[in-house]
């Protein structure tokens, strides 16, 4: 089955740096979606890609995708404490829509 | 923002007993999800549902797990006979479109503690 899996799992930065977390997943997708997870809270989607887009920006969040590599990336430029979550990147799996999620990468912004 | 709701936050029960999770969909999505997460692992897929039934599930929605929308706006989640397994936090999720291609919106989840 297909898999999301993200590196690195966890990941400590100072605030003001960027982050980058990648994605790397198995079979063929329609799109693959980012989501941020503050501890024991909800998931909360950040930005959904489609398979025929490569990069995709959203405020501080750029995401690319590399269909050939079976890849993506989330960059979260100037980092910020209020960014210190667990990242999840998700694709598409069956027919009617449900996700596969990877098991995260734990980002810590230090202020 | 429109915000799928899911009560209760918490629950506690007894291992063997019965416990329904609620979920209030954002009210013009078509598809609805259950999920769960055990404490420090993956978020796991486990049915969807559209047009008045399941369309898809997983391996871990067996004959203990059954979902229902009893009216216009809950979605439930029911697990007969809980247990100890079955602690994790659950999370219901709506969509407009299928395949998620305007994304999910995910409720803020119940904690089920099954002792």
């Amino acid at each position: 089955s297909q898999q999301g899996e993200e590196d690195p799992q966890a990941l400590s930065i100072q605030e003001g740096e960027n982050a980058t977390m990648n994605c790397s997943y198995k079979t063929s997708i329609n799109n693959l979606q980012w989501y941020r997870q503050n501890s024991g809270r909800g998931l909360v989607h950040l930005i959904l890609i489609r398979s025929n887009e490569r990069e995709k920006h959203s405020g501080r969040l750029r995401v690319t995708l590399d269909t050939s590599k079976k890849s993506s990336s989330l960059l979260i430029t100037a980092s910020r404490a209020a960014d210190t979550a667990s990242y999840f990147c998700a694709t598409d799996g069956g027919s009617q829509g449900n996700l596969i999620f990877g098991k995260g990468t734990k980002l810590s912004v230090k202020p | 923002e429109p915000e799928v709701t899911q009560t209760p936050s918490h629950q506690v029960t007894q291992m063997g007993q019965e416990v329904i999770l609620r979920c209030v969909p954002i009210s013009n999505h078509l598809y609805f999800y259950w999920y769960r997460q055990i404490l420090g692992q993956k978020v796991e897929f486990l049915v969807s549902f559209y047009n008045n039934e399941i369309s898809e599930k997983s391996e871990i929605f067996d004959d203990q797990f059954s979902v229902e929308r009893p009216d216009g706006s809950n979605f439930t989640l029911k697990i007969r006979s809980t247990k100890l397994e079955d602690s994790a936090m659950y999370f219901c999720a709506s969509s407009e479109a299928l395949l998620g291609v305007t994304g999910y919106t995910f409720g803020s989840g119940t904690r089920l503690t099954v002792v």
